[in-house]
């Protein structure tokens, strides 16, 4: 069993249509849990951080950690085509050694 | 900042011959990860570095591959002798100390073994 399981997709949604994806971890030493978003041909870059459990909001993106269940989401509100991408959950005990999921490949269909 | 350099962007070389993947980290970070992205395994941890010193290499396939970081503004991550199975994107990030929030990546150097 992986540390970090992620459903790969693809996911395909309508604009505007609300976004969840979704990551399963088994280590429940993870402190730190991240989204990343990978555009084809591209290195990830960080969306969402979330230091232990919580919610964070940015704009249309919010990120929820529930340590009990082991579980982490992201929601995109109002999904736009420029949000096609790969989504990436990671995490870390410490600070410097991540783990990522599969990525979960979203298309938004204007 | 330009970011994260990481070159060559593509390179296609033949089983057998020396790869060698370089990387330009952000200036003022003091850690450097290597990773590889691969269909099957993701995105994996290969090495990093702090301060220019190797700090974890747990995750380095085998003996094939080495990695270096001469100073605080260079590294390279070689493969020698090459194998179809090394082909992958291998990304090269950098970090401003122990803070997850600050990895930033470079966009990936596409290596093809034939």
């Amino acid at each position: 069993q992986k540390e970090v399981e992620q459903d790969p997709g693809p996911l395909s949604v309508p604009e505007g249509a609300i976004v969840s994806l979704n990551c399963t971890y088994s280590n429940s030493a993870f402190q730190y849990f991240m989204w990343y978003r990978q555009y084809s041909r591209k290195g990830p870059e960080l969306l969402m951080y979330t230091y232990s459990s919580g919610n964070k909001e940015d704009g249309r993106f919010t990120a929820q950690v529930d340590k009990s269940s082991k579980y982490i989401s992201l929601f995109i509100r109002d999904s736009q085509p420029s949000d096609s991408a790969t989504y990436l959950c990671a995490m870390s005990q410490g600070a410097q050694k991540l783990v990522f999921g599969q990525g979960t490949r979203l298309t938004i269909n204007p | 900042d330009a970011g994260v350099i990481q070159s060559p962007r593509h390179e296609v070389t033949e089983m057998g011959q020396e790869v060698t993947l370089r990387c330009k980290p952000i200036s003022g970070h003091d850690y450097l990860f290597w990773y590889r992205q691969t269909m099957m395994r993701g995105l994996e941890l290969l090495i990093y570095f702090n301060n220019n010193v190797p700090i974890d290499d747990s995750g380095m396939p085998e003996d094939r591959f080495s990695a270096k970081m001469p100073n605080a503004s260079f590294s390279t991550l070689k493969i020698q002798p090459s194998e179809p199975r090394d082909s992958a994107v291998y990304f090269c990030a950098s970090s401003a100390g122990l803070r997850p929030n600050t990895i930033y990546f470079g966009e990936g150097s596409w290596l093809t073994v034939v």
